[in-house]
């Protein structure tokens, strides 16, 4: 079956520590997008991919890094410099640009 | 992008039809309706998009008012598994972003 898969679905780390999540989609799209999404909130982007090896940062991008190296992935990497790292963590992907997005089902992220 | 104005909840009776609106009266020419659904703890799921004309998908229908200012997602006959929360996004054509705001918490009663 096609689609967009994160793992793990829950993530526990230590203050001060880095943790990458995983995103794999093998539906063949070229945009890729990072979101995270706080009790009770909308989502807000973090960073997006429209071709392999190219990245923008979007709106709250600071504490975190991404990598495009192939087409099928885009992983995330929470970095220690992120003050607020708790949240719900979704993964997308589009054909093209920003058109219809497919999500992933999430990962959630606590530190504890 | 234009801002979106959405209820933030909602009820609506199994069976019959939910009705969710949205105001968008700061919307452009070029701008995109889009409506998504996030079920809880899962990712958004998008239903259906349009500019201006009315369109259908086996989701929902969406009804464009002809001043563009305001929009309804209807979902046909809601069931329990519709309960979720829905966010209405107004995207400008080659605008990078999709902005999701806080949406409508839809229930369905059984």
């Amino acid at each position: 079956d096609g689609g967009i898969t994160q793992s793990p679905k829950y993530l526990f780390r230590k203050e001060g520590q880095n943790v990458t999540l995983s995103c794999e989609q093998n539906l063949n799209h070229d945009a890729m997008y990072w979101y995270r999404q706080d009790p009770g909130q909308g989502l807000r982007l973090i960073y997006y991919s429209q071709i392999v090896n190219d990245f923008q940062k979007g709106d709250i991008a600071e504490g975190y890094s991404v990598s495009r190296e192939k087409k099928e992935s885009f992983p995330l990497t929470v970095t220690s410099a992120q003050k607020n790292p708790t949240a719900f963590y979704l993964c997308a992907s589009s054909i093209e640009g920003w058109g219809e997005q497919f999500f992933g089902p999430g990962t959630r992220l606590t530190v504890l | 992008d234009a801002k979106t104005t959405q209820p933030p909840s909602m009820d609506c009776a199994e069976g019959r039809a939910a009705n969710l609106p949205c105001n968008h009266s700061t919307i452009s020419g070029n701008e995109y309706v889009y409506w998504y659904r996030q079920i809880h703890s899962q990712g958004p799921q998008y239903i259906i998009h349009g500019l201006k004309n009315n369109e259908t998908n086996e989701m929902a229908s969406l009804i464009i008012t002809e001043d563009r200012k305001s929009s309804t997602l209807i979902l046909p006959h809601a069931t329990l598994r519709d309960t979720a929360v829905y966010y209405c996004i107004v995207r400008r054509v080659g605008n990078e972003k999709l902005t999701f705001g806080t949406g409508t918490r839809l229930t369905i009663i059984p």
